[in-house]
């Protein structure tokens, strides 16, 4: 089963408005990272939030993660057209996993921003 | 810098055919990851190697699955015999060391149909 699961499936907004996702996920983790893919494209990395951390910034973006109720959200600020795409987060083994490497990721959130 | 390219961009063959997706990853990275994506199932990680060693392989679907990394610079995923089942993207990703931690950079995929 997926590690990480993303709320809502969908999203459609006006540019300008500000679109949060949620992201949960079962087991301990040492970091979770979100992703954006365009449409007939690869994933990007957008960000990274470690256990330690409960708040991340880059621009627009804003991820919060909560390690007591396992879950995390991204927060785009003032959204715009580009930012239409498929949302994912990814979470690693956890702690004491000799899988280090391994990334599992959500169903993803559609987000749709109407000009 | 050139990000990691895949090929072919797109391939149609007939149910039967051996079918070989192609990867070079981001120079310098020595983790590099194998995904399939299709919209019933998401994003599936079939396979990761570092420094060119598979390291897990625990979402090969089946034998007719295979891949190898022949180098740093290039590897290779291979299905044969191909199935209509096996159609979907595949993404071959990149990342720096053999931690979770780092973020993984993708191409942008290979949409393989079988029929």
């Amino acid at each position: 089963s997926q590690q990480g699961e993303e709320d809502p499936q969908a999203l459609s907004i006006q540019e300008g408005e500000n679109a949060t996702m949620n992201c949960s996920y079962k087991t301990s983790i040492n970091n979770l990272q979100w992703y954006r893919q365009n449409s007939g494209r690869g994933l990007v990395h957008l960000i990274l939030i470690r256990s330690n951390e409960r708040e991340k910034h880059s621009g627009r973006l804003r991820v919060t993660l909560d390690t007591s109720k396992k879950s995390s959200s991204l927060l785009i600020t003032a959204s715009r057209a580009a930012d239409t795409a498929s949302y994912f987060c990814a979470t690693d083994a956890g702690p004491g996993s000799s899988n280090t490497g391994k990334l599992i990721f959500g169903q993803g959130t559609t987000l749709q921003v109407k000009p | 810098d050139a990000g990691v390219i895949q090929s072919p961009r797109h391939e149609v063959t007939e149910m039967g055919q051996e079918v070989t997706l192609r990867c070079k990853p981001i120079s310098g990275h020595n983790s590099l990851f194998w995904y399939r994506q299709t919209m019933m199932r998401g994003l599936e990680l079939l396979i990761y190697f570092n420094n060119n060693v598979p390291i897990d392989d625990s979402g090969m679907p089946e034998d007719r699955f295979s891949a190898k990394m022949p180098n740093a610079s290039f590897s290779t995923l291979k299905i044969q015999p191909s199935e209509p089942r096996d159609s979907a993207v595949y993404f071959c990703a990149s990342s720096t060391g053999d931690r979770a931690a780092q973020p993984q950079h993708f191409g942008d995929g290979t949409r393989l149909s079988i029929l």
